[in-house]
């Protein structure tokens, strides 16, 4: 069976403070793929990145960084000086291979940031 | 480009009565995607579509709902003698290829079963 979970349902972070978002995943897929999303108030989910199993390069994108290890089954988000504007929901997704986990994505139950100016 | 558009925005049904609600998708983009949201919660899958075939419906909570594409562009989601538990925000997303692709997401549907 496949599993996201974040175990951080609320945090309030002051503006500029850094701020890492926890995932872990299970599945037994050997080629799967990992998302997150960010849904603001707004409520449309906005997609922020994608990482294949294969490829455990840690990526930076501005403020926003990510470290995929597969040892731990983690994917945890991190958001460097983090600004009001990133107060959201944000969700960690798993996608495994046809073979066993069909075409779902899995979504994680969220974490949902509120940065204080 | 245009992204994923749903409508209506928002629907407000009596219990019992059917509702369709549509989904247009980025052009070209091969997969499409159906998640209810329920309030607080993550978006959980319903069905997907590879252009017209409906690749895996394993997450239609019964069989009053019904999802189509038949031109493998447009999908609708049919939900049939709406309950109150159907109350919830239905999302559609497309993918520009079939596995593993990024999915993005329309502005999703919020369903009110009074």
């Amino acid at each position: 069976a496949q599993k996201v979970t974040q175990a951080q349902t609320e945090i309030s972070v002051v503006e500029k403070e850094d701020v890492t978002l926890d995932c872990v995943y299970e599945t037994r897929d050997t080629t799967y793929y990992l998302f997150w999303y960010k849904q603001p108030p707004s409520g449309e989910l906005v997609f922020l990145i994608r990482r294949n199993s294969f490829d455990e390069q840690n990526e930076i994108s501005g403020r926003y960084s990510w470290n995929f290890q597969k040892s731990t089954s983690s994917f945890n988000f991190t958001i460097t000086a983090s600004q009001v504007v990133d107060s959201a929901v944000y969700f960690c997704a798993l996608r495994g291979g046809s073979n066993t986990g069909g075409f779902k994505t899995i979504f994680g139950a969220g974490t949902r940031l509120f940065v204080k100016a | 480009g245009a992204g994923v558009s749903q409508s209506p925005r928002y629907k407000v049904a009596k219990r019992g009565q059917d509702v369709a609600l549509r989904c247009d998708p980025i052009s070209g983009h091969v997969s499409l995607f159906w998640y209810q949201q329920a309030l607080g919660q993550g978006p959980e899958f319903l069905t997907y579509f590879q252009n017209e075939a409906q690749l895996d419906k394993s997450g239609l909570p019964s069989d009053r709902f019904f999802a189509e594409r038949p031109e493998g562009s447009v999908s609708t989601l049919k939900i049939q003698r709406t309950q109150q538990e159907d109350s919830a925000v239905y999302l559609c997303a497309s993918s520009p290829i079939p596995l593993g692709g990024t999915q993005y997401f329309g502005p999703g549907t919020r369903l009110l079963v009074l």
